[in-house]
């Protein structure tokens, strides 16, 4: 079973377009992010979800709104793209921060703007 | 600001030698992690130091935190072609009251050569 998968692993859009990339973990985990690697493998933190609580990198657009249906997901959605937004998108969860956990990732979604 | 300085961004040896990749910060951390991650894959994680001063080993990867907690070193002995792969270290900063973040480095990208 996988523990954090997202969907899609690929996704091609055009810039303006709207899109969601989704995220599930399985492993009971109160805690889930979103980091953005992008083309030099930079591995930066977008969002942190903890027990209701969102706590938002400052950085990022606001073009950009996690949606946490319950504690097992939390979907990424994204507006009016642009190209500086193609980057593999990693979704990850873990025990609370403060408990020195593992962070586990899924797969990561490929997403090229054009 | 780049809170995590990894070094060196890339490193190419022949297999059997031996590496150290360094993890530095002007910040102290609560833990730091080590994560590999494989091309098209997420970042799994290797290890948590907790402890100023801590080693840990894995076979043949040695890990150590710095004493003030604020830098740690990866060593890899006799490096061999499976070792290939792009490491990153991840120190758990606190951002609030009760609350943590993962922060991670840009990565060291190690090319093994048989």
């Amino acid at each position: 079973d996988t523990a954090v998968s997202q969907t899609p692993k690929y996704l091609v859009t055009q810039m303006g377009n709207d899109k969601s990339i989704k995220c599930e973990q399985n492993l009971g985990h109160d805690t889930m992010y979103w980091y953005k690697q992008d083309s030099k493998k930079f591995l930066k933190i977008m969002f942190s979800y903890n027990n209701k609580e969102l706590i938002i990198n400052e950085t990022v657009p606001n073009r950009f709104s996690p949606k946490s249906p319950d504690k097992a997901h939390l979907n990424l959605h994204i507006n009016s793209l642009e190209l500086g937004d193609s980057a593999v998108y990693f979704c990850a969860s873990s025990q609370p921060p403060q408990m020195n956990t593992e962070a586990f990732f899924g797969q990561g979604t490929r997403l090229t703007v054009v | 600001t780049q809170l995590l300085e990894q070094s060196p961004q890339f490193l190419s040896i022949q297999e059997g030698e031996n590496l150290t990749v360094y993890c530095n910060s002007s910040s102290v951390f609560s833990s730091l992690q080590w994560y590999r991650q494989e091309p098209g894959e997420g970042p799994v994680l290797l290890v948590t130091v907790v402890t100023g001063g801590e080693v840990k080993k894995l076979k043949r990867l040695t890990f150590q935190f710095g004493d003030a907690r604020k830098d740690s070193s990866l060593h890899i002995t006799a490096a061999q072609p499976g070792d290939t792969g792009l490491y990153l270290c991840a120190g758990r900063l606190r951002v609030g009251a009760g609350s943590y973040q993962l922060t991670f480095g840009k990565g060291t990208k190690l090319s093994v050569i048989p």
